[in-house]
Order: C-alpha cells, then sequence, then structure tokens
C-alpha cells in the first residue's frame, strides 16, 4: 500500500523557519517525481513545487521561491519542504504528493498543519 | 502563471443526477510534446484531495466511468452522470503543462 506520511507541522512564530517531513512507503520512492501542495484554512489548493527523482531538478511556484526549499533523502525514503521567514499567510496544511506515471499527483499525504502566530 | 477558471463556484444536485464542472484556461495546455496536461481532483470533507482523471480524460485507477473528462485547447469539462453520495465535495482542475503549475479555484459539489 502507497503511504505517505507528513510531519513535523505545528505553531510557529512569524518570521521562524520550519522542516516539514514525508515519508514513503509501499512504494520505490526514488523512482517517482514527488511534490508538495498547500490549502490555507478554507481556501482553495495551492502547488507549491516539485522534485525529481535525483533532485537534478527542482521548480518551485516563483512566489514561494525564495522562502521555501524542496529536497529528499532517497536513502530515507523522505521527502523535505524546509520553510522560511514564515508568515501568517503560510498558514495551511501541507500536503505531500507522489507524482504518478503519467505525471499526476496520485498520491497524498493526510497533511500537515502549520499556524504561523505570535 | 496560467490561471484557470472554474464554473460554478457551487452546484446543488440531486443524487441520481448529471453534474457538470467547466475549466478554462488563459492559455491552451497542449504541451510540445502533443499531450495536454489537465487533471481533475476531488477533495471530499476532511480528506486529502484525491485524483480523479488525468491527460483531460483519463481515469485514474479505481475511478468509477459515471466521471467523464473532456475538452482541447483551453476549454474542459468534468462531467459526473448519476451523482452519488460519495461524489460530493469541491473539485478541482489544475494544469502541469506551464511551470508554474496551477489549480483553479475549486468547484464544490453538494445535495440540493
Amino acid at each position: 500500500e502507497v503511504k505517505l506520511v507528513e510531519s513535523g507541522g505545528g505553531l510557529v512564530q512569524p518570521g521562524r523557519s520550519l522542516k516539514l517531513s514525508c515519508a514513503a512507503s509501499g512504494f520505490s520512492f526514488n523512482d517517482y517525481w514527488m511534490g508538495w501542495v498547500r490549502q490555507a484554512p478554507g481556501k482553495g489548493l495551492e502547488w507549491i513545487g516539485e522534485i525529481n527523482q535525483d533532485s537534478s531538478t527542482i521548480n518551485y511556484t516563483p512566489s514561494l521561491k525564495d522562502k521555501f526549499t524542496i529536497s529528499r533523502d532517497n536513502a530515507q525514503n523522505t521527502l523535505y519542504l524546509q520553510m522560511s521567514k514564515l508568515g501568517s499567510e503560510d498558514t495551511a496544511i501541507y500536503y505531500c504528493a507522489r507524482e504518478g506515471i503519467y505525471g499526476p499527483m496520485d498520491a497524498w499525504g493526510q497533511g500537515a498543519s502549520v499556524t504561523v502566530s505570535s | 502563471d496560467v490561471v484557470l477558471t472554474q464554473t460554478p463556484v457551487s452546484l446543488s444536485v440531486t443524487l441520481g443526477d448529471q453534474a457538470s464542472i467547466s475549466c478554462r484556461s488563459s492559455q491552451s495546455l497542449e504541451y510540445s510534446d502533443g499531450y495536454t496536461y489537465l487533471e481533475w481532483y476531488l477533495q471530499k470533507p476532511g480528506q486529502s484531495p484525491q485524483l480523479l482523471i488525468y491527460e483531460v480524460s483519463n481515469r485514474f485507477s479505481g475511478v468509477p466511468d459515471r466521471f467523464i473528462g473532456s475538452g482541447s485547447g483551453t476549454d474542459f469539462t468534468l462531467k459526473i452522470s448519476r451523482v452519488e453520495p460519495e461524489d460530493l465535495g469541491v473539485y478541482y482542475c489544475f494544469q502541469a503543462t506551464h511551470d508554474p503549475y496551477t489549480f483553479g479555484a475549486g468547484t464544490k459539489l453538494e445535495l440540493k
């Protein structure tokens, strides 16, 4: 069974940093692109970015490129999202997703909740 | 960035009815390889999104055949024939043709 489990969420003060993890199991992690999507409270989905199998290609939505860094550790079957200079606008549920054979996000984690507040 | 405009914003249906959701793109979504990377996702209440349709009209594994995706270029449609209770939630279109990838704002499917 394909499983993605996010962790590392919580309450963080404005201006601080936070790193989310996404532990993958049930598939060959190093064969797939992976991505992150977020959802602010009561809002729609926002694509954050993606990373290819060997981390040689990482794409971001431009508005988050200077604040967020996507990385992965294939030995640990884990995807990461490093977030810096957090503001209230970054309060959201953060989902990791696997990009399937034809590219679409065919498996999703349960999400990690991040609240940015003093 | 590509803007995806979904209509309607919300849709009230009776179980067993057909539902239709439109997704219009600000640019053609046909990629240089000839494929069109337009996808549909459903987010049921309290759940993570799930993939329904990829490349305009291909149903993902396990998705019932009452979900039908169609369209080309800039105009796309998701039709749900014979709506069932488990179909309720918010539907999002998503394009992976142009960087950065973008979602539509969502269409909420609810019971009348």
